[in-house]
């Protein structure tokens, strides 16, 4: 148990489907981040938050969307996905530019 | 690229003995992270080096890091069937962007 409950750990959808995927951390940290990571790829990072407010996205289709509510709690909405955005998406926060800790990940499948 | 590049891509080896993973880079960076990741599961955060320091130990775990060739190395000593993993470097260049490598798959033969 790191401290960051990622929600679900699976999930199926059509690639006409509406889903968000759910992160909260209760570490205290101050950044958020989504990474993405796909079969023999390198993690991608694809959104920073810090304090609530977006610091990087690193050229991010728009079809995933973030909102981050609050320095607890992140997510990343999906609509309309490709089959090749299926891959294990983490969420992790960190304390400044410091450690970061993951949650286990949501295994994305697009059909 | 900002991203390290970790060598080698795999590495099986028996109980006990010693693994290295070495990562590369190009760019100047704030501080070079560690983590393993079991296969399909979050990452885990095993040590953090910032740029004006060579060495670090946890355990037994221990990270070197050389700026001025761009390369760090991570030893794990006596290993355990239970150290496999994948094995990732990470680069913070600043702010809040810390970006992975492709990581070391590295098999412990019991």
């Amino acid at each position: 148990e790191t401290g960051v409950t990622q929600t679900p750990r699976h999930l199926v959808m059509g690639m006409t489907n509406k889903k968000s995927l759910k992160c909260e951390q209760h570490l205290g940290h101050n950044a958020m981040y989504w990474y993405k990571q796909s079969a023999k790829k390198p993690l991608e990072l694809m959104f920073v938050y810090n304090f609530k407010e977006q610091t990087e996205n690193n050229s991010v289709p728009s079809r995933f969307s973030p909102e981050c509510p609050n320095s607890s709690h992140l997510f990343l909405h999906l609509h309309t996905l490709q089959p090749e955005d299926s891959a294990l998406y983490l969420c992790a926060s960190s304390q400044e530019s410091y450690e970061a800790f993951f949650g286990q990940g949501t295994r994305l499948t697009v059909v | 690229s900002q991203q390290g590049e970790e060598d080698p891509q795999a590495l099986s080896i028996q109980e006990g003995e010693n693994a290295t993973m070495n990562c590369s880079y190009k760019t100047s960076i704030n501080n070079l992270q560690w983590y393993r990741q079991n296969s399909g599961r979050g990452l885990v955060h095993l040590i953090l080096i910032r740029s004006n320091e060579r060495e670090k130990h946890s355990g037994r775990l221990r990270v070197t890091l050389d700026t001025s060739k761009k390369s760090s190395s991570l030893l794990i000593t006596a290993s355990r069937a239970a150290d496999t993993a994948s094995y990732f470097c990470a680069l913070n260049t600043g702010g809040f962007k810390t970006i992975f490598g492709a990581g070391t798959r590295l098999f412990v033969k019991a």
